[in-house]
């Protein structure tokens, strides 16, 4: 199966700050989609950005495309302790989640 | 709207012995995905079910079997239980109708120990 791999594997930031990570592709893709999951828990939709998209924000949220670097990234500003999750890329298809980035925010 | 629901949440098994766990899709939805999440492996997607057919398959052992009703519940059962099995079990539907992405929406997964 083609899966994406997050980067970095796990981020620790202070409440307040950005926190960045990326996903990377093999394929040509139609869409990207970002999910979190709270620990032990069932992962939940954040945003869907389609290949002809280059940047989508909602709330504090930025995603960007870059389908020449077969590239995303997620950034979230401001972040709070509730931000604190694994993060995961899935892209067209099922098969494609990553191994997640685990964020943990500190108050 | 109600939203994907697991059941069991928890369940303690021993190896050899077999389970099944049932998902409830999203009302309307009538793709539901299988997936196996482990520390060491991360999320694995095992099948994924639409309109009682199985339309993708991931790669895993035929210990793992699924099926889908006609009301789009579905169910997975694992044979054999290994020590390995132990992970958590999530369930994900979606209105997809073409296979191609779409929104998939989780349930809070059933965790599963094998002893």
């Amino acid at each position: 199966s083609q899966q994406g791999e997050e980067d970095p594997q796990a981020l620790s930031i202070q409440e307040g700050e950005n926190a960045t990570m990326n996903c990377s592709y093999k394929t040509s893709i139609n869409n990207l989609q970002w999910y979190r999951q709270n620990s032990g828990r069932g992962l939940v939709h954040l945003i869907l950005i389609r290949s002809n998209e280059r940047e989508k924000h909602s709330g504090r949220l930025r995603v960007t495309l870059d389908t020449s670097k077969k590239s995303s990234s997620l950034l979230i500003t401001a972040s709070r302790a509730a931000d604190t999750a694994s993060y995961f890329c899935e892209y067209d298809y099922k098969l494609s989640f990553g191994a997640g980035t685990t964020v943990t925010v500190r108050a | 709207k109600a939203g994907v629901t697991q059941t069991p949440r928890y369940l303690i098994k021993t190896r050899g012995q077999q389970v099944t766990l049932s998902c409830s899709p999203i009302s309307g939805h009538r793709s539901v995905s299988w997936y196996q999440q482990t520390p060491g492996q991360g999320l694995q997607f095992l099948f994924e079910y639409f309109s009682e057919t199985q339309r993708n398959k991931g790669n895993f052992p035929g210990r793992f079997s699924g099926r889908q009703f006609s009301n789009s519940r579905s169910e997975m059962n694992v044979s054999t239980l290994e020590l390995g099995d132990s992970a958590l079990y999530l369930c994900a539907s979606s209105r997809s109708t073409s296979g191609s992405t779409d929104t998939q929406y989780f349930g809070p997964g059933t965790r599963l120990t094998v002893l």
